[in-house]
């Protein structure tokens, strides 16, 4: 059965840092591109960043370059987003998913919820 | 890129069929057969539940369907049942490096 657990959310305040994580099982993790997808409060989904099987590439939303990076572990089945300069309009739940090709979003996780705020 | 364009809500009673349509362009929805459907019950993770266009994932109630016309695509639920309450979200590849959704439409079973 495929899992994917996000965790390492939390509060935070406006310019700190915090690091989400994402275990994944039940599949052969260092065969898809993973992403992260994230949801503001009561609002719809926004695609934050994703990268490929090896991690040679990584690509991000334009609301997150320069301070979000993406990586991975594929000997740890992990995915991570590195998030700096956090701002109130980060918050939101973040999501870990599985792409099965094509941005094909098959697998999601529970989700874990970012707070920006003082 | 910009979103993709659906209805912000929707409904019907019990027993009846309802469309939500997504518009996008001959860039994403209209040049490719990679159109996407995801439900979202509150509280809970995004579910696949309709993949290139008009595929169903198993487990997926074949009262869900899909269909695309141009750079519209449309996914039609029949025999409306109180659990297909929910948010649904339109999603295309558009050949680039970014992922496009769109803002969601509200199904509402009255």
């Amino acid at each position: 059965e495929v899992q994917l657990v996000e965790s390492g959310g939390g509060l935070v305040q406006p310019g700190g840092s915090l690091r989400v994580s994402c275990e994944a099982s039940g599949f052969t993790f260092k065969s898809h591109w993973m992403n992260w997808v994230r949801q503001a409060p009561g609002k719809g989904l926004e695609w934050v960043a994703n990268i490929k099987q090896d991690g040679s590439e990584k690509y991000y939303v334009d609301a997150v370059k320069g301070r979000f990076t993406i990586s991975r572990d594929n000997a740890e089945s992990s995915l991570y987003l590195q998030m700096n300069s956090l701002r109130a309009e980060d918050t939101a739940m973040y999501y870990c998913v599985r792409d099965r090709g094509w941005n094909l979003f098959d697998y999601w996780g529970q989700g874990t919820l970012v707070t920006v705020s003082s | 890129q910009s979103a993709l364009t659906q209805p912000p809500s929707a409904s019907g009673s019990p027993g009846q069929s309802v469309t939500i349509s997504c518009t996008g362009t001959s860039s994403d929805v209209g040049g490719y057969n990679y159109v996407y459907w995801y439900q979202q019950h509150p509280g809970k993770a995004p579910k696949l539940m309709i993949y290139e266009v008009s595929k169903r994932p198993s487990g997926v109630p074949d009262r869900f369907s899909g269909s695309k016309s141009g750079n519209t695509a449309s996914l039609t639920v029949s025999g409306l049942q109180a659990e297909d309450e929910a948010d649904y979200y339109c999603s295309s590849f558009a050949g680039g490096t970014q992922v496009l959704f769109g803002a969601g439409t509200k199904l509402t079973v009255l």
